[in-house]
């Protein structure tokens, strides 16, 4: 059964404080690996797809990694609009099935 | 605004009512997919609808009954819901490439329900 894990479940930063998010993966046959942003009460927003070991993506202060067992998303000097649930997915196989973990709630004081 | 749109965005209801949650796409992808969020559990997906066929029915029970009568919209039809129903329900859509590899879901804003 394919599985992600997130961690840590939350993360308090202060302004500017850089940090890393961590997912670990076991998903068969990975096609894509997903990184979204949730507000509160809000649907997913997506951040990236990273689809082979080794590949980065960045965008503003985020920036997504991927080896074969974990993907990790980095902040750098983050902002207090950067606070938010981050989502990691999976896809694997030949479905369309997203494997999510449970997320990490960041919040950044100014 | 990601191009799914989903109304209601509230819905409270009884035990007893029949309700429906409609989803719209205006991306022109070809699939479609509901999802159920509660508070502290992973997004658990609920049915996916390829070319308006369903293709996975998450072993969800039959009191949700979802309906796709074409590639753009997406129905959730909701009778006899219990109360540990209440969630975020959340709708997505994308382009299935048979091609390419993992194909990006894009998400709705939600419809926040609540079972009395």
């Amino acid at each position: 059964e394919d599985q992600v894990t997130q961690s840590p479940e939350a993360l308090r930063l202060q302004e500017g404080e850089s940090s890393s998010l961590n997912c670990s993966y076991t998903v068969s046959g990975l096609r894509g690996l997903f990184w979204y942003r949730q507000d509160p009460g809000k649907g997913p927003e997506f951040l990236f797809t990273l689809y082979s070991a080794g590949e980065e993506k960045e965008k503003e202060r985020l920036k997504a990694t991927l080896t074969k067992k974990e993907s990790f998303l980095h902040i750098t000097a983050p902002k207090p609009e950067d606070s938010a649930t981050y989502l990691c997915a999976g896809a694997g196989g030949s479905n369309y099935k997203l494997t999510f973990g449970k997320g990490t709630l960041l919040t950044v004081n100014p | 605004e990601t191009g799914v749109t989903q109304t209601p965005r509230h819905l409270v209801m009884g035990m007893t009512n029949k309700k429906s949650l409609k989803c719209e796409q205006h991306l022109g992808h070809n699939a479609m997919y509901w999802y159920k969020q509660s508070a502290k559990k992973p997004l658990e997906l609920m049915f996916v609808y390829n070319f308006k066929e369903q293709t996975e029915n998450n072993s969800v029970p039959s009191r949700f009954s979802p309906e796709c009568p074409n590639s753009s919209h997406l129905f959730l039809h909701l009778h006899t819901l219990q109360p540990e129903d209440s969630a975020l329900y959340l709708c997505a859509s994308s382009q299935e490439n048979y091609e390419e590899s993992g194909d990006t879901q894009y998400f709705g804003p939600g419809t926040r329900l609540t079972v009395l």
